[in-house]
């Protein structure tokens, strides 16, 4: 099993441009999730979608969206990026949502530098 | 609301030494879950322990030992005789229950230790 992967690992974009990442787990769990991690600040949840066909905010969802394409893949998009999106981006999936025994199982990340 | 604080930002120790992690949770559910995670330079999150709320006992795996006291609402960690390979930086985490039927997890702000050989 691969766990948790995500594409690309790191990326540069000039303020305005779009990108998406790509996030895809083979656990068959049902949670999925997506955060940053920037200096000095913890993860902070951006999205998170609790099954297959939802999706909600976390704690900093603006200037971002989100899609659930399947049980497997959770998908980041950014619509024009800002410098202040520069961070790594995590996402994450763990297996019954509804109940606090959830463990999140961690992608490897992608950098995300906005110019 | 909840929250996590991890008031040590960065610790070194020599190696061989012993060191202890703190984290101090808030929280208004009954039950919950607390859990660390390790961020080694390389950068992957690593999941290294889950806790209930309602199991106080002490934990240990191998060098690394976990304390819950739930009165003083701390989950501390410890490694014994620290390796350079546990230099990395540690977060703690809460599950709890966080409104509309969701759960989510409150990451502290990370402690980053550093093992010198």
């Amino acid at each position: 099993n691969a766990g948790v992967t995500q594409t690309p690992k790191f990326q540069v974009l000039k303020t305005g441009q779009s990108m998406t990442l790509q996030c895809a787990q083979d656990m068959n769990h049902n949670s999925m999730y997506w955060y940053r991690q920037d200096p000095g600040m913890g993860l902070r949840l951006i999205y998170y979608s609790a099954s297959e066909g939802t999706t909600d905010k976390g704690e900093v969802p603006n200037g971002y969206n989100v899609s659930r394409l399947n049980k497997r893949e959770f998908s980041l998009r950014l619509e024009s990026a800002a410098p202040s999106q520069t961070s790594v981006y995590f996402c994450a999936s763990s297996g019954t949502w509804g109940t606090s025994t959830d463990t999140q199982y961690f992608g490897p990340g992608t950098r995300l530098t906005v110019l | 609301a909840q929250k996590v604080t991890q008031a040590q930002t960065e610790i070194s120790v020599v190696e061989k030494e012993d060191v202890t992690l703190d984290c101090v949770y808030e929280t208004r559910d009954t039950t919950y879950y607390l859990f660390w995670y390790k961020q080694p330079p390389s950068g992957e999150l690593v999941f290294l322990i889950r806790r209930n709320s309602f199991d106080e006992q002490n934990e240990i795996s191998g060098r690394y030992s976990w304390n819950f006291q739930k009165s003083t609402s701390s989950f501390n960690f410890t490694i014994t005789a620290s390796q350079v390979v546990d230099s990395a930086v540690y977060f703690c985490a809460l599950s709890g229950y966080s409104g509309a039927g969701s759960y989510q997890l409150t990451f502290g702000k990370g402690t980053k230790l550093s093992v010198i050989p």
